[in-house]
């Protein structure tokens, strides 16, 4: 299958800093990609559709400008989470359409946040 | 997309067939029926999908019935490593948006 690709894995940042969790396709151009947050014994939430090339869409409940979406190429989108604090903590997990496969959407490793 | 609705947790003894099933009663005939599995820690791995046929790969066989309201997800030959929370999304993959996960499947497989 397509590979998908998350840095860093974990991270730790002190509370009121940014950082910034990058993903990329590595054997395919992604036109879309999404990111989701999971929290401890939880399902996945989606937090924003990302399109290459323009301005990401955001759920429902999701700041955008605390969530920054970057799109800048179609192999790379970035999530920067600014001035995070220790409630930001989750799990971030980003996800690529595959078009060769028919759309099929292969998802990166996940990266582990902890805001202290 | 169309919700779907499966079993909170299975057990399945090592080296067995487990059969996790899903109901979507509502799926609209362009969606397809895609699995996924999430290890603990990890991102989902993509397993398999189909849209009316069953389907096999490396992984595992889908069998989607003939209505298309129900479909099971069988590993064939379980083993620790299959141990993982399994969810079953219906989508139409031209549609351009996210994967919605439910809660899925627990699925301890045991000695």
């Amino acid at each position: 299958g397509a590979v998908v690709s998350q840095h860093p894995s974990w991270v730790i940042c002190k509370s009121g800093t940014s950082v910034k969790i990058e993903c990329r396709s590595l054997d395919f151009q992604a036109t879309t990609m999404f990111w989701y947050r999971q929290f401890p014994k939880q399902s996945l939430m989606l937090m924003a559709t990302s399109n290459e090339g323009s301005k990401a869409t955001y759920e429902q409940g999701v700041e955008k400008d605390k969530f920054l979406i970057n799109h800048a190429s179609l192999t790379l989108s970035t999530l920067t989470v600014t001035s995070a604090h220790p409630e930001d903590s989750s799990f971030y997990i980003c996800s690529a359409t595959h078009r060769a496969s028919g759309n099929t959407i292969y998802f990166g490793e996940g990266s582990w946040l902890t805001v202290v | 997309d169309a919700k779907t609705t499966q079993p909170t947790s299975m057990d399945c003894a090592e080296g067995r067939a487990a059969n996790l099933p899903c109901n979507h009663s509502t799926i609209s005939g362009n969606e397809y029926v895609y699995w996924y599995r999430q290890i603990h820690s990890q991102g989902p791995q993509y397993i398999i999908h189909g849209l009316k046929n069953n389907e096999t790969n490396e992984m595992a066989s889908l069998i989607i019935t003939e209505d298309r309201k129900s479909s099971t997800l069988i590993l064939p030959h379980a083993t620790l490593r299959d141990t993982a929370v399994y969810y079953c999304i219906v989508r139409a993959p031209n549609s351009g948006y996210a994967l919605n996960f439910g809660k899925g499947t627990s699925l301890l497989v045991t000695p």
